[in-house]
């Protein structure tokens, strides 16, 4: 099967880290995607791994590894606006985007 | 990043009226391009995919005859909903992807449709 699980929704504060997990089931894999969403907009692409580790561009970071078939995005020092949902995409044999349901991110300040 | 673009960004249509939706990529040549759905707090639903100057590839549940797509260059794309009904009504997305598989998919802002 093709599942992508990932959190609902996560709280956090302005200015703290938060990590969102991705965890994904599948024979073929071409590349685990993360978008970020906000709310009544089209997503926008933050990453992309296809090796295992951890990829940094600037406050936000996202790791891979493989044989576990897991993900994480790492958003560091947290501003109000990325409240935003944030999609995990895993590319399959066909090359074909399996998205999850999305992670709903709340800020507080 | 690369800018895809779409238009118009919301319609209201009355029933039975056709609808079409452009998507163009604006400083790119974009070899495929897909559509999707999405439903309110819902994931995305791939609809088609659909390659320049070959017929779109839809997804299992996705009438062909309803959403008509042509990929008539590689910085265009169309989706005519045909005949819409209110169930048509939705939020759909188009992305375009340059040369290999692998390539990233970049999102058109999106077009709001509601049929009354």
């Amino acid at each position: 099967g093709q599942n992508i699980d990932q959190p609902t929704e996560m709280t956090a504060t302005e200015g703290a880290i938060v990590q969102i997990n991705c965890t994904y089931q599948t024979s073929g894999f071409n590349g685990l995607f993360w978008y970020q969403q906000h709310a009544g907009e089209a997503p926008t692409f933050l990453s992309y791994n296809v090796l295992d580790g951890l990829e940094e561009k600037g406050r936000f970071s996202s790791f891979l590894s493989r044989s576990k078939g897991y993900s994480y995005l790492l958003l560091k020092e947290l501003q109000m606006k990325d409240s935003a949902s944030y999609l995990c995409a895993e590319m399959d044999s066909n090359y074909q985007l399996i998205w999850g349901a999305g992670t709903k991110l709340i800020i507080k300040p | 990043g690369a800018v895809v673009s779409q238009h118009p960004s919301r319609v209201i249509c009355k029933s039975g009226t056709s609808v079409k939706i452009e998507c163009r990529s604006l400083d790119f040549q974009a070899t495929t391009m897909f559509w999707y759905r999405q439903f309110p707090k819902k994931s995305l639903m791939l609809m088609a995919t659909s390659n320049e100057g070959s017929k779109a590839t839809y997804e299992q549940g996705v009438e062909k005859d309803k959403f008509l797509i042509n990929h008539a260059s590689l910085t265009l794309s169309t989706l005519t909903v045909t005949s819409a009904h209110p169930e048509d009504s939705s939020f759909y997305i188009c992305s375009a992807r340059d040369g290999d598989p692998q390539e990233t998919q970049y999102f058109g802002p999106g077009t709001r449709l509601l049929v009354l």
